[in-house]
């Protein structure tokens, strides 16, 4: 069974700096992989994602994200922070087996900007 | 192009009542799946579906019923509601390769 760990449920980055939010899985089969945001009150958007293309995926409001097998990673990152991306990251690995096929997500990361 | 539409957004129950959930997509989708969530918990998959008369459990399938009659519509029923459903609920479509979510119903349960 496959399976999500976002390390740090909350975190705090000042204005302007690097937003690194960490997301490791577990998967028996190579997987997609996700990352969507939520705003408060609102429903879950899809930052981007990892198909088994290109292991550096660029998503929507300045967001990338790369594929690393060797350490079954999912990191995303965004070089200069904004207080608009305050809200909360999820991470997600959807597996393929046998015509099935599974959606799993982790617990979420919760990003505060510091202005 | 509405995506994926749930009603009510939002809902206060008594334990012990019933009610049901409404999800539909236009995008002709043949995978839909409902997830609740709480907090520290990320979103737990209840039911999902992979077409029109086929449905399955997800991890917290427990008190909830689902049917899916039409490829379109996807409802998720309470049949007697406790406090622990207590929740935001999301019902999602999924596409080639990617799910859209509805904007969510949170459910209060007293």
């Amino acid at each position: 069974a496959q399976s999500v760990t976002q390390l740090g449920s909350h975190v705090s980055v000042s204005e302007g700096a690097l937003v690194l939010l960490r997301c490791n899985y577990s998967s028996s089969v190579p997987p997609y992989l996700f990352w969507y945001v939520q705003y408060p009150n609102q429903g879950l958007q899809l930052l981007l994602k990892y198909t088994s293309a290109a292991t550096l995926v660029k998503g929507i409001n300045g967001f990338e994200a790369e594929f690393k097998k060797s350490e079954t990673s999912f990191h995303l990152t965004k070089p200069s922070a904004h207080m608009s991306d305050a809200a909360e990251y999820f991470c997600a690995v959807r597996v393929f087996n046998f015509g099935n096929e599974k959606l799993t997500f982790g617990t979420g990361t919760r990003l505060t900007i510091i202005p | 192009n509405a995506g994926v539409t749930q009603t009510p957004k939002f809902q206060v129950l008594k334990t012990g009542q019933s009610m049901t959930l409404q999800c539909a997509q236009d995008m002709n989708h043949e995978y839909m799946s409902w997830y609740r969530q709480d907090p520290g918990m990320g979103l737990r998959l209840i039911h999902y579906s992979v077409g029109a008369g086929i449905t399955d459990q997800g991890e917290v399938p427990n008190g909830y019923n689902v049917s899916r009659s039409t490829t379109e519509d996807f409802p998720l029923r309470l049949l007697s509601a406790a406090p622990s459903q207590t929740s935001v609920y999301f019902c999602a479509s999924t596409g080639t390769d990617t799910q859209y979510f509805g904007p969510g119903t949170r459910l209060t349960v007293l």
